[in-house]
């Protein structure tokens, strides 16, 4: 089983709301990422945890937040958006962020369509 | 930085085609990555290659790492429709110690016709 899930499907917000993005696995991996993606492009890397700790932000603004609660859940927590941010939110999960070839291989989930107002 | 040059962006072909992806880098990967993703879904793994002139099968999709595993192509032979998507490739590497992250290529928009 090579399934990442993620909820909601879509989401619409206004750029005052507070809204979370949930991520959940249960293939007992240990690193789990966010990234985002807009049409046509490729995903771009936002945060990575390895062991339920943050190991890599990439300079991503403050008004997107992980939580990694345990090592199957990965939250992002969004306030005050802007309307650039819309997009499409990509969870994926790897065994490890080191070792064998097969620790590298990252599984997606099917994403959160977000659109901020 | 490393970065991954893929080509073509965009291709449109008939049933029945074949067709090759490249990506290309001046890096060095440790793995390399193929997926493909179908619109407002996520990228599917379809194939991980980490060996230097490997040569991976996937039914009709045929995967290589290059010998100085720097470069990758991907080769699909009599194309379906069922085969349009974007292909991504992701180069693997550790970035800044220990963090190992994904490096994407830009995409391939393939639409094959009926």
């Amino acid at each position: 089983d090579t399934e990442v899930t993620q909820t909601p499907k879509h989401l619409v917000m206004g750029m005052t709301n507070k809204k979370s993005l949930k991520c959940e696995q249960h293939m007992g991996h240990r690193a789990m990422y966010w990234y985002k993606q807009k049409a046509k492009k490729p995903p771009e890397l936002m945060f990575v945890y390895s062991y339920e700790k943050l190991s890599i932000n990439e300079s991503v603004p403050s008004r997107f937040s992980p939580e990694c609660p345990n090592s199957s859940l990965l939250n992002l927590h969004l306030h005050a958006l802007q309307p650039e941010d819309s997009a499409l939110y990509l969870c994926a999960s790897s065994q490890r962020t080191s070792g064998g070839s097969s620790s590298y291989e990252q599984y997606f989930g099917p994403g959160t369509r977000l659109t901020v107002t | 930085t490393q970065l991954l040059e893929q080509s073509p962006q965009f291709l449109s072909i008939q049933e029945g085609e074949n067709l090759t992806v490249y990506c290309n880098s001046s890096s060095v990967f440790s793995s390399l990555q193929w997926y493909r993703q179908e619109p407002g879904e996520g990228p599917v793994l379809l194939v991980t290659v980490v060996t230097g002139g490997e040569v991976k099968k996937l039914k009709r999709l045929t995967f290589q790492f290059g010998d100085a595993r720097k470069d990758s192509s991907l080769h699909i032979t009599a194309a379906q429709p069922g085969d349009t998507g974007l292909y991504l490739c992701a180069g693997g590497g550790y970035s800044g110690g220990s963090n190992y992250k994904l490096t994407f290529g830009k995409g391939t928009l393939l639409t094959v016709n009926p």
